[in-house]
């Protein structure tokens, strides 16, 4: 069974710039959830989508959003992008929603570096 | 606010020489507690759930504790492939979202 992908795995943008980050689940897994991942602040909750409806929502300002696609893949968008933003994108996947289950499938992750 | 606060940042250990990771809580109504281990440039790795206080999970060499207030990984006899950063979780009654801790960074010397 494939595991999580997500693309790219790389990418190095400029400020002002817009990123989009996609995320294949789990072949059956509907819900997927977003994180961001930064040394100092650990794992933050971008968001989660189930059956293409945006579930929940973290603290972050509205240039970061989201969609998931009625085959359960998810791509999320950040825009006019700050130094701030670089981290490491996290894309995780369970059958019945981190609501219900603290058990996340996680890809690699996608690596961005705003310069 | 529910708050996760792991302990050591870092542990560096010889090969054989056990010791145990800390995950302090504190939650209105804990539906859940997990563990993740994560290796460089990779995601986190599902590793147990515990739901309620006494309950413990085993799994090779690790082994997870639960009380009211914290919880332990306890590695035994560790190999360097135990070598990880190993993350801790909680979900509470008033909250939809995970809450993570910062992890604590593993190094298991040959």
């Amino acid at each position: 069974k494939a595991g999580v992908t997500q693309t790219p795995r790389y990418l190095i943008k400029t400020r002002g710039q817009q990123v989009t980050l996609s995320c294949s689940p789990i072949s059956g897994h509907r819900s997927v959830s977003w994180y961001q991942q930064t040394p100092g602040q650990g794992l933050q909750f971008l968001f989660e989508y189930f059956s293409e409806t945006q579930r929940n929502k973290g603290n972050f300002p509205g240039r970061f959003s989201g969609r998931q696609f009625s085959n359960s893949r998810s791509e999320m968008n950040v825009s006019t992008l700050e130094l701030g933003d670089s981290a490491l994108y996290l894309c995780a996947s369970s059958q019945t929603g981190s609501h219900l289950t603290g058990e996340l499938f996680f890809g690699e992750g996608s690596r961005l570096t705003v310069l | 606010e529910d708050q996760v606060t792991q302990s050591p940042e870092a542990l560096r250990l010889q090969e054989g020489e056990s010791s145990s990771l800390n995950c302090s809580y504190t939650v209105s109504g804990l539906r859940g507690l997990f563990w993740y281990r994560q290796d460089p440039g990779k995601g986190p790795e599902f590793l147990f759930t515990l739901y309620s206080a006494g309950e413990e999970k085993e799994k090779e060499r690790l082994k997870a504790t639960l009380t009211k207030k914290e919880s332990f990984l306890h590695i035994t006899a560790p190999k360097p492939e135990d070598s990880a950063t190993y993350l801790c979780a909680l979900k509470g009654g008033n909250n939809r979202k995970l809450i993570w801790g910062l992890g604590t960074s593993l190094a298991v010397n040959p």
